[in-house]
């Protein structure tokens, strides 16, 4: 079974902190995400890895930057948090070749206060 | 710009009843779909999918049927049970990308 894990599944932060969120996937995946979810907005996509090294922006990478220095391990950077960051961390990978379908960690539920 | 949008954020079914859940996308070259259920406090957990040269593909209790002259896709659970609520939602890779679009999702509950 493929397994995304994430560092944390609750952290309560204040703002101005830098907060570190870690993913770590086993099956040795090239994709890597970083997607935030709110109520009514689904998941939307902050930052994207197609490789050790390598990042793409997604849709909403405004206060975040991303680091992948192993090709298991795709951490997310909120450098200064603020209270509009408050929301649902979801980590994914997927593989390059056959079947497409991301994985998804368990999540992790940031509040800033 | 691409989207994919759902018909109900919200399905109320009796336990044993047929549950329908709707998905719209907007590229017709899109070649591949999934379908995810997310229950409360977890991560989204993969269902099933299907490939554009298909209209129709069964799992266990679910069938994804697509029909890409309207560009809709929709999620068929049988006999639907208490363990089935959560919510579900639609995934189309945008084009030449990885990357997904998502759909904002449809709450299913299951009434005893």
């Amino acid at each position: 079974d493929v397994k995304v894990t994430q560092s944390s599944r609750y952290l309560v932060k204040r703002t101005g902190e830098k907060v570190f969120l870690e993913c770590v996937q086993d099956m040795d995946h090239e994709n890597m995400f970083w997607y935030r979810q709110d109520p009514g907005l689904g998941l939307r996509l902050i930052y994207f890895s197609y490789d050790v090294k390598m990042k793409e922006k997604g849709d909403i990478p405004e206060g975040y930057s991303v680091s992948r220095e192993k090709k298991e391990r795709f951490s997310l950077i909120l450098e200064s948090a603020s209270t509009n960051q408050t929301s649902m961390y979801l980590c994914a990978s997927s593989d390059q070749r056959g079947a497409r379908e991301q994985y998804f960690g368990p999540g992790t539920r940031l509040t800033v206060t | 710009g691409e989207s994919v949008g759902l018909h109900l954020p919200t399905l109320s079914v009796q336990e044993g009843d047929n549950s329908i859940i709707n998905c719209a996308y907007s590229n017709s070259a899109s070649d591949y779909f999934i379908w995810y259920k997310q229950e409360s406090g977890k991560g989204p957990q993969f269902i099933i999918d299907i490939r554009s040269n298909m209209d129709k593909r069964q799992g266990q209790r679910v069938t994804v049927l697509l029909n890409k002259t309207v560009k809709h896709l929709s999620l068929q659970i049988a006999a639907t049970q208490p363990g089935d609520s959560a919510v579900y939602f639609c995934a189309v890779p945008t084009s030449g990308t990885y990357k997904y679009i998502f759909g904002t999702g449809t709450r299913l509950k299951v009434l005893a």
